[in-house]
């Protein structure tokens, strides 16, 4: 069945650095891949999302990219800051029961940026 | 103030018992969804309603019903059938589950079976 492998599973980073999460999938068919932001004890956020007639998008210090061939896909944050500490899902859009609409999603980053 | 509610925050259920979560949104949405996630683990996907008085199921719907026979509220139930039930549940909506779009989520639930 189709599955989204996520990686690495936790990650810390230094203040003012980057980090990159990386992301491939299975389902030949996807053409949407979004990104949650989940703190603690809430839910997810949306942050930034890229369909599949683009390789890249980019907002402010989080970028996407998105290699079709490949079926994989990358978020990357640029200077970190402390307030980006948080657990980070990608996912990607399914076909499940004739809905487009579904999505299936990866286990999920833990980022910490340290001060 | 648009958005997706979810009751009540904090839920504890006797082995055994039938419990149900509330979710509502006035967000005016078409589609709603019920996802479990456990501990190091992504969204797991149990129930979704396209429409009004339409549902079906996910992933993981064993144990699990739902209703949705107003456009605001799709209420999930974990029976005494689900033999694993303390989790963390997610609500979501989106415009439409037809095509992909962004689906909101609600603040979730957590279940802890005593």
């Amino acid at each position: 069945g189709e599955n989204v492998e996520q990686h690495p599973s936790t990650l810390s980073v230094q203040e003012g650095d980057s980090a990159v999460i990386k992301c491939t999938y299975s389902d030949s068919a996807s053409n949407y891949f979004p990104w949650y932001k989940q703190e603690l004890g809430k839910g997810p956020q949306l942050i930034i999302d890229i369909r599949s007639n683009v390789g890249e998008k980019k907002d402010q210090r989080i970028a996407v990219t998105l290699n079709k061939t490949a079926k994989h896909f990358s978020l990357h944050i640029t200077e970190t800051q402390p307030e980006d500490s948080a657990v980070y899902f990608c996912a990607a859009s399914r076909n499940y029961g004739g809905s487009q609409g579904n999505l299936i999603f990866g286990k999920g980053t833990k980022l910490s940026v340290k001060p | 103030d648009g958005g997706i509610t979810q009751s009540p925050k904090y839920l504890f259920r006797k082995e055994g018992q039938n419990v149900t979560l509330s979710c509502e949104q006035n967000l005016n949405h078409d589609a709603m969804y019920w996802y479990r996630q456990d501990p190091g683990q992504g969204l797991r996907l149990i129930y979704y309603s396209q429409i009004v008085n339409d549902f079906q199921k996910g992933d993981i719907a064993e144990g699990y019903s739902v209703s949705r026979e107003k456009k605001e509220s799709f209420p999930l139930t974990v029976t005494s059938a689900q033999k694993n039930p303390t989790a963390f549940y997610l609500c979501a909506s989106s415009v439409t589950s037809i095509t992909y779009n962004e689906q909101f989520f609600g603040p979730g639930t957590r279940l802890t079976v005593l």
